[in-house]
């Protein structure tokens, strides 16, 4: 079946640590998405990339770096500075126009302690 | 001033009641309306797509667009406590990648 992976599921993080958040399709899209959730927030779109080996930065990239080496994957590395890292982050993917929608995948809670 | 607004609820309906969720949006040049459920720890998953004016039926499940009022719409009939999810709006205009978002809507549906 086709989808999107993301894992792990629950990481938790000690203060000044950087961690990465795998995201992984299968579908052979082209553009793949990391959003932030918080409650009462919505989704906030991190980073964006349309192709491999080229992204750009959302609306809340401070703090957040990304790679698209492969079309099949998109990690998320959430670094030292970013302030308040504790949420839920999603990936998504598609076809590269937004008409068709997005495919989410099971999401990765962080916690820093 | 959001693009897209989307009231956060909750909303809590007994089972088998009429449910509407409702979205507003400012930007006219929106073309494609979606809806994503989404349970509590998990990804969104698409539920309901429509373009431009008009309604959709899937089973329980209405889509109605009025692009005149910038006003989305998603019914649900004869809810169910398995219908219990955050639901979220999304909208596109035409020729990009992007999606805009709602804060979604918490429904509950008690027996």
């Amino acid at each position: 079946d086709g989808g999107i992976t993301q894992s792990p599921k629950y990481l938790f993080r000690k203060e000044g640590q950087n961690v990465t958040l795998s995201c992984e399709q299968n579908l052979n899209h082209d553009a793949m998405y990391w959003y932030r959730q918080d409650p009462g927030q919505g989704l906030r779109l991190i980073y964006y990339s349309q192709i491999v080996n080229d992204f750009q930065k959302g609306d809340i990239a401070e703090g957040y770096s990304v790679s698209r080496e492969k079309k099949e994957s998109f990690p998320l590395t959430v670094t030292s500075a970013q302030k308040n890292p504790t949420a839920f982050y999603l990936c998504a993917s598609s076809i590269g126009e937004g008409q068709y929608g997005y495919t989410f995948g099971s999401g990765t809670r962080l916690t820093v302690v | 001033q959001k693009e897209v607004e989307q009231d956060p609820g909750p909303l809590s309906v007994p089972e088998g009641a009429i449910v509407s969720l409702n979205c507003t949006y400012s930007n006219s040049a929106f073309q494609y309306f979606m809806w994503y459920r989404q349970y509590s720890r998990k990804g969104p998953e698409l539920l309901m797509y429509t373009y431009s004016s008009g309604n959709k039926e899937d089973g329980r499940f209405t889509a109605q667009v009025d692009k005149s009022s910038k006003y989305i719409s998603l019914f649900i009939r004869d809810s169910q406590p398995s219908d219990s999810a955050t639901y979220l709006c999304a909208m596109s205009p035409p020729n990009t990648d992007k999606l805009i978002f709602g804060t979604g809507t918490r429904l509950q549906v008690f027996p």
